[in-house]
This record gives structure tokens, sequence and C-alpha cells, in this order.
């Protein structure tokens, strides 16, 4: 398995501004994915993270509102930026590892958006 | 496009009884198929998985699944639910996208195991 953290855990923050989220995998992983989950309901994916090159976006996300950085093959981050109330939930990374099947996830960061 | 689904929004069961949690899936090709739970604030855990091999998956937890090819199902079972159970379980199916994978949950079932 690979153990995922991420920072911050929870932020609550003003309409307008922007918030970055950092995820930092234990091990080289080969693949990185955002999700997003309002709580309790099920994940949508945002987007894969891409070591090198740009992120592939799912339909309904665009790189000027989540940008995505991927440095290198243990880090990520996702940027939500000019937050609305609408972008609050919770925001989950996740990794799979070379020769594996599994994801594995963070902890999550739950964003309230005033 | 593959996709799965989980019919239950919330499964009761009493401590000490057998849970099923249902999920069935549409692929083409051989189906990757996955189950994770989800604790109170807390990410996913991965409980097991189907490739290919038995039907019967044993994972994490005393928890199992049995893959129906017949019934395009997957669903998650457990001899004897704890209360400690109690969760939000989902089940998922990996895709070839663009080249690479991409991984898709289903709706989510929440089980409520009553003392």
């Amino acid at each position: 398995s690979a153990v995922i953290s991420q920072k911050p855990s929870r932020d609550i923050c003003q309409r307008g501004t922007s918030l970055t989220i950092q995820c930092q995998v234990d091990s080289q992983v080969t693949m990185m994915f955002w999700y997003r989950q309002q709580p309790g309901q099920s994940l949508t994916l945002i987007a894969t993270a891409n070591q090198g090159s740009e992120a592939t976006y799912e339909s309904g996300f665009v790189i000027d509102k989540f940008p995505i950085s991927r440095p290198n093959l243990t880090f990520s981050t996702l940027t939500v930026s000019n937050m609305s109330p609408e972008d609050s939930s919770i925001y989950l990374c996740s990794a799979h590892r070379r020769g594996g099947d599994e994801q594995f996830f963070g902890p999550g960061t739950r964003l309230t958006v005033l | 496009a593959q996709s799965v689904a989980q019919p239950e929004d919330q499964v009761n069961v009493a401590e000490g009884n057998p849970l099923t949690v249902k999920c069935t899936y549409s692929v083409s090709g051989n189906p990757y198929l996955f189950w994770y739970v989800q604790y109170p604030n807390r990410g996913l855990q991965f409980l097991l998985k189907y490739i290919t091999g038995d039907n019967l998956v044993k994972g994490s937890y005393g928890f199992e699944a049995e893959f129906n090819k017949s019934q395009t199902s997957f669903h998650l079972k457990k001899p004897s639910a704890l209360v400690s159970d109690s969760a939000l379980y989902f089940c998922a199916v990996r895709d070839i996208h663009r080249g690479t994978y991409k991984y898709i949950f289903g709706t989510g079932t929440r089980l409520k195991v009553l003392a």
C-alpha cells in the first residue's frame, strides 16, 4: 500500500480567493488523481495529475479553475481558484502504484467557502 | 463506457447477522472491480478487488465479494456484521481512458449495523 497525506485537512475560505491543496505520497507512484466529494456522496474525478506535463481534466472541469501541478512522482497540488460557495466540498487525492491494481486515498481536505 | 451501480442507498443489518451490499457492473472486456470503505471524516480505504481467478475474493476486515459474470454482479458480503462496520461503501471499476487508468465509482451504500 501507499501512505498519502494531504494538507490542509480543512479550511474555511472567503469567496473569490484561492486555495492550494498539497498531496504527498510516501513512495513513487505512476498515477495521481484528484476527486471531489460532497459529504456522504460519491466521488467525482476532477483530473489525472501527470508527472511533468499538463493534467488531464474530466468533462466539466477546466485548468483555469482547478490548476494542478505534479513536479515529481510523489507530490501533487490542486488549486481551487476564485472560489464560490459551490466549491465547498471534500477534495481527495489518490495514487496508483505501478504494477498494482488499486488506488490509495489521502484523508481528504474539507473546504468551506463563505 | 464502464460503469457500476449500487442500487441501495442504505442497508441496515443487526449485529451478528450476515450482510450484503450490492453492486452491478457494465463493462466491455474483462472487469477490474473494487470495493472501498469510507468511515466518517476519513478518506477511502481499499477492501478488496477482483481481477481474475476465483470468483470469491477475500479482503480486509473479514469482508469478501462474489464475482458473478452471468449476473454482472460483484456483491460485498460478510458472514457476521459488527457495529464498527457501519460506514459508506463504494464499488468501483477500472476503465482504460486515453491510454491510462481511470476509476469509476458507484453512488455508495451506507451500511448501518444495529446493536
